[in-house]
């Protein structure tokens, strides 16, 4: 079945340390976002790939970084993690960015910062 | 700006009972309109979606919302609640402009009680 697959499921990273979250997909679709859901939120947008065209939401914090090297993957770097960090942080996808393309998610990767 | 807002962060239901989930947008255009399921520690699944064809939109699992223009209105329904519907719905408005981001509600936490 065609999917997003996100790795690992649970990671967990030190106060500072660099962390670095995976996704991937089978769907071929152009469009791959991250989203950040703390406990008890609603997902946000960090920021998605157009192909490879990167955007940046305008409030997400220079902490966190993204690369996509092919149509298939997409990572999510955090570079210096806060104890403010640790949060669920889904992938999804959609074929195109014209209205009403569903974007399909991920499992997710919940990350604590200790 | 366009918004989602979901009355009732807790919902809880007798299972068989009808299930009912608020959601109001705010958008300036035609809006597209979602209800994502997410159960615990897992990503969302879409459950339907408005993209202004018919104004009752059948979902997966036996949900359907209904598009009620003059009430700016996406209510989930369900016409009797099962154990397995137990989790956090989400409904979402697609922004249409040059991200096509989903925008979240806060979220409705559904319980279905024996």
């Amino acid at each position: 079945d065609a999917m997003v697959i996100q790795n690992p499921r649970y990671q967990v990273t030190q106060f500072g340390k660099p962390v670095t979250l995976s996704c991937s997909q089978t769907l071929n679709h152009n469009v791959m976002y991250w989203y950040q859901q703390k406990s008890s939120q609603a997902p946000k947008l960090l920021f998605h790939y157009y192909d490879k065209d990167f955007n940046n939401e305008a409030d997400t914090p220079d902490n966190f970084q993204s690369r996509r090297p092919n149509t298939s993957f997409c990572f999510l770097d955090i570079r210096s993690p806060g104890l403010g960090d640790a949060a669920m942080y889904l992938c999804a996808t959609s074929r195109d960015k014209t209205g009403g393309n569903e974007q399909f998610f991920g499992p997710g990767t919940r990350l604590t910062v200790l | 700006a366009q918004s989602v807002t979901q009355l009732g962060s807790h919902v809880s239901v007798s299972e068989g009972a009808l299930v009912l989930l608020r959601c109001n947008y705010s958008s300036s255009v035609p809006p597209y309109l979602f209800w994502y399921v997410q159960y615990p520690n897992q990503g969302l699944q879409l459950l339907l979606k408005y993209t202004s064809a018919a104004t009752l939109v059948k979902g997966i699992n036996g949900f359907e919302a209904e598009f009620k223009k003059s009430e700016t209105s996406f209510h989930l329904t369900k016409p009797s609640a099962h154990m397995s519907d137990a989790a956090e719905y989400f409904c979402a408005v697609m922004d249409g402009g040059a991200t096509n981001k989903l925008i979240f509600g806060t979220g409705t936490l559904l319980a279905v009680q024996p």
